[in-house]
């Protein structure tokens, strides 16, 4: 079962709109969360992370809002350039897994000028 | 310039053939990981190793092996066992301090059986 859903294969956003891309998880033991962009035929990029202690992270256009009561994180990117259409992919690790990820099946985003 | 390094790029492998995977790393990270990516999936873990001379399997460890002989190196061999082995395979490393450290990746590399 997966324990990392990332519910929509694919969003299209218009250039200098806000992309917004969401994630949910069943594990309540999952206590550190991060984004991954990936290119086709690239290793996946680090993006952002968020702890389970806060509730938004934000690093210039990209921001990470984490609501633990619904087990649910969003990544919202503002404004949408053509250079970020990627495959992203949400990660969640637990307290005491030394670390170890588990991935979502990633949402592929367009951004059209 | 540190980073990961993933050999080769592509990897062709015949029937009843071993075949390893290179992924070397000079960020001085104490743990190592491989995984498996396949067409419209997430990334899953195969193998990790936290330290040198010790490693774990992960969720699909079956078919592959791998060693930790040095810090900087974590080869992956796919064996015949692996009967459905053509995918993009992940290195990553991360340092071993903390959890909330994020993992790191090489460019990969793609499988393919001939």
């Amino acid at each position: 079962d997966q324990q990392v859903k990332q519910n929509s294969p694919s969003l299209s956003v218009q250039e200098g709109r806000i992309s917004i891309l969401n994630c949910d998880y069943t594990n309540s033991m999952f206590d550190y969360f991060l984004w991954y962009k990936k290119y086709p035929a690239e290793g996946p990029t680090f993006l952002i992370s968020i702890s389970s202690i806060k509730d938004k992270n934000e690093d210039g256009r990209f921001t990470v809002f984490l609501n633990k009561s619904a087990k649910h994180l969003s990544l919202h990117i503002v404004p949408s350039q053509p250079g970020d259409s990627a495959v992203y992919f949400c990660a969640a690790s637990a307290r005491g897994s030394q670390g170890n990820l588990i991935f979502g099946k990633g949402t592929k985003l367009s951004v059209k000028p | 310039d540190g980073g990961i390094t993933q050999s080769p790029k592509y990897l062709f492998r015949k029937e009843g053939q071993n075949v390893t995977l290179s992924c070397e790393q000079n960020l001085n990270h104490d743990a190592m990981y491989w995984y498996r990516q396949d067409p419209g999936q997430g990334l899953r873990l195969i193998y990790y190793s936290q330290i040198v001379n010790d490693f774990q399997k992960g969720d699909i460890a079956e078919g592959y092996s791998v060693s930790r002989e040095k810090k900087e190196s974590f080869p992956l061999t796919v064996t015949s066992a692996q009967k459905n082995p053509t995918a993009f395979y992940l290195c990553a490393s991360r340092p071993y301090l903390r959890d909330d450290q994020p993992q790191h990746f090489g460019d990969g590399t793609r499988l393919s059986i001939l």
